[in-house]
């Protein structure tokens, strides 16, 4: 089986950095997902790391180490619009397995 | 424009009725799913199909059922069993990949949900 274990709640302040850590176990990995998801609103897909190493797509990057089966999503410049519960996720031969989310508040 | 779609965006019901919520995709992806979401919590599985006339149980499929006659359509019913039915409900599609024997799923692409509550 798969867990993921991120923690529940993040508070940053707007124009800051901050850092959403992943732990993962697994029993077949093939790499690691970011969703966003706001308040009443559907999960939309954010970045994927198939590979050890840094992913980044303008503000947001992910990154990835199997050995450590750990990964995080940096989000910079943080916007006040950034606030958002943020999961992550383990795609594989079974179904999604999603961490429970963590809740991320951008405070002016 | 494709997509995923998900009907009725709020829906209420009176204990002890069945209910039907709609999810259809015209991405042409294999894989469907059904996820339930309480108020600050995370997502979590009640069923999935990864192929047309096939679907598996997920983690809380007791008091639903579905089908999956045509690649396009998941719909998910709640049954009266369900005792604690008032969620957000989230149906999602994802490709399925042949990775040597096994299928892998991708990304997962998520419809708007239906918020469901009991009266």
């Amino acid at each position: 089986g798969q867990s993921l274990e991120q923690p529940s709640e993040v508070t940053a302040v707007e124009g800051a950095i901050v850092q959403i850590n992943c732990t993962y176990q697994t029993s077949g990995f093939y790499g690691l997902s970011w969703y966003q998801q706001h308040d009443g609103g559907a999960p939309t897909f954010l970045s994927y790391n198939a590979l050890d190493g840094l992913e980044e797509t303008g503000r947001f990057s992910s990154f990835l180490s199997r050995s450590d089966s750990y990964g995080y999503l940096l989000l910079q410049e943080l916007q006040m619009k950034d606030s958002a519960s943020y999961f992550c996720a383990a795609p594989g031969n079974t179904p999604l397995v999603f961490g429970k989310g963590t809740r991320l508040s951008v405070i002016a | 424009d494709g997509g995923i779609t998900q009907s009725p965006k709020y829906l209420f019901r009176k204990e002890g009725q069945n209910v039907t919520l709609s999810c259809e995709q015209n991405l042409n992806h294999d894989a469907m799913y059904w996820y339930r979401q309480d108020p600050g919590q995370g997502l979590r599985l009640i069923y999935y199909s990864q192929i047309v006339n096939d679907f598996q149980k997920g983690d809380i499929a007791e008091g639903y059922s579905v089908s999956r006659e045509k690649k396009e359509s998941f719909p998910l019913t709640v049954t009266s069993a369900q005792k604690n039915p008032t969620a957000f409900y989230l149906c999602a599609s994802s490709p399925r990949v042949a990775r040597g024997q096994h299928f892998y799923t991708d990304t997962q692409y998520f419809g708007p949900g239906t918020r469901l509550t009991v009266l």
